[in-house]
């Protein structure tokens, strides 16, 4: 299954903008981008997904490149709760969807 | 709904013994997938059911590890013999086929931590 490279950590003042960029060079025509964030001591926890088209939800936007080589999740507006770790993996299309591979994400410093 | 429930959330054991660890999917998810986790580390993939069937593993589950979900609903994961490097975070997700978007998005519980002494 198709790898994802993400930044080890990233820091970003309260209520500015952050872009989390990720890498998904090898990523097939089938499958989905998603994002997940994990809080500490806590599961995975859906942020949004893309296939093609940038998508926006309450949570996030996710800019997708035109190849799909590349995407970047965006807060807006980051908050101290914000402070976690993302991820970015793939998910071939649902017939298809087994395993996916995390890497080990970028770690989100919100500083007030 | 209430989640992915699993438990127990926490277990001390000393090495050598079996543990057992439960997960509990959202009721109308057919997909199931165990996933590892050390400290700073991202989930590791385990194994993945679809209904009853259990359909890839990962070479990380080694024989001392087995996986079960007998009615299509709720799983187990068994750990035979533990060992120190077992510790870690253990995962569990679920996802249902057929989903509007296709996407087959995943929801975790809050996973089980075991430490072994």
């Amino acid at each position: 299954d198709a790898k994802t490279t993400q930044p080890n950590s990233m820091e970003s003042n309260e209520e500015e903008p952050v872009h989390l960029p990720c890498n998904h060079s090898t990523i097939s025509g089938t499958d989905y981008i998603h994002w997940y964030r994990q809080l500490p001591s806590q599961g995975p926890e859906y942020v949004i997904h893309g296939l093609t088209s940038n998508v926006n939800n309450r949570m996030a936007s996710l800019a997708i490149a035109e190849d799909r080589k590349s995407s970047t999740l965006i807060l807006h507006r980051a908050t101290l709760r914000d402070a976690a770790v993302y991820y970015c993996i793939l998910r071939d299309r649902e017939d298809n969807a087994g395993k996916s591979t995390f890497g080990d994400g970028t770690t989100l410093t919100v500083k007030p | 709904d209430t989640g992915v429930s699993q438990n127990p959330r926490h277990k001390i054991t000393k090495r050598g013994q079996n543990v057992t660890f439960r997960c509990d999917p959202i009721s109308e998810h057919n997909r199931l997938y165990w996933y590892r986790q050390t400290l700073g580390q991202g989930p590791e993939f385990l194994t993945y059911f679809q209904n009853e069937a259990q359909l890839e593993k990962s070479r990380l589950l080694s024989d001392r590890f087995s996986a079960e979900r007998p009615k299509g609903s709720f799983s187990t994961l068994e750990i035979q013999r533990t060992e120190q490097g077992d510790s870690a975070m253990y995962l569990c997700a679920s996802s249902r086929q057929g989903s509007p978007s296709g996407a087959n998005v995943l929801t975790f519980g809050a996973g089980s931590r075991l430490t072994v002494l």
